[in-house]
């Protein structure tokens, strides 16, 4: 089972409310990505990391923010709740180089509630 | 049209059938081929991973790859109800690339 873990689990929030979800993974791995997820659709990927200091946006448009400062540790941010962020988020993190290409590890997922 | 179209089912069999999960693509430069698996409020896990065209087996499950059709196949012999889950096709264009996923197919294996 893969080492990375996103904390809360689930989380119910009113309109306007700053909130951070946390992902972190012990497995030494130079990239992290997050990924929205909802019911019957495609996961797609909002943002990603090389490495610390490195970010970048994914494919889906997202008003969330990541930072990386340490390489075990990529939480994202929402500054400002509101009810159209509600979703799954998924964390996941693969090593940088690894012959064929890497393997990305999930986390169990943040399901978010904005009320 | 999306890049990777996949039938989210969902999909109900009896124990011991075999399974065909597929997904079909529009872009001929997708090298890299995988299946994911997804449990119910669990995060996604590699199941099978190819590259380019041809077949892989590991047990039970067996991933197909037909590059000229732009389809790709998991099959899933002597299915059990503990196969019940989502199943996730992805696809990237290099070994680093990021992965587009289909939206997955919920699959459900009745004892």
């Amino acid at each position: 089972e893969a080492d990375i873990y996103q904390t809360p689990r689930y989380l119910v929030i009113g309109t306007g409310k700053k909130i951070t979800l946390e992902c972190s993974q012990t497995m030494g791995h130079d990239k992290m990505y997050w990924y929205q997820q909802d019911p019957g659709m495609e996961l797609h990927l909002i943002h990603y990391s090389y490495g610390v200091n490195s970010t970048e946006k994914g494919d889906l448009s997202s008003e969330s923010t990541v930072s990386r400062i340490r390489t075990e540790h990529f939480p994202l941010t929402l500054e400002s709740a509101r009810p159209s962020h509600t979703s799954q988020y998924l964390c996941a993190s693969s090593e940088y180089f690894s012959g064929e290409g890497d393997t990305q590890y999930f986390g169990p997922g943040t399901r978010l509630t904005v009320l | 049209q999306k890049e990777v179209e996949q039938d989210p089912g969902p999909l109900s069999v009896p124990e011991g059938a075999i399974v065909s999960l597929n997904c079909t693509y529009s872009n001929s430069a997708f090298q890299y081929f995988m299946w994911y698996r997804q449990y119910s409020r669990k995060g996604p896990e590699l199941l099978m991973y190819t590259y380019s065209s041809g077949n892989k087996e590991d047990g039970r499950f067996t991933a197909q790859v037909d590059k000229s059709s732009k389809y790709i196949s998991l099959f899933i012999r002597d299915s059990q109800p503990s196969d019940s889950a989502t199943y996730l096709c992805a696809m990237r264009y290099r070994s680093q690339g990021n992965l587009i996923f289909g939206k997955g197919t919920k699959l459900s294996v009745k004892p």
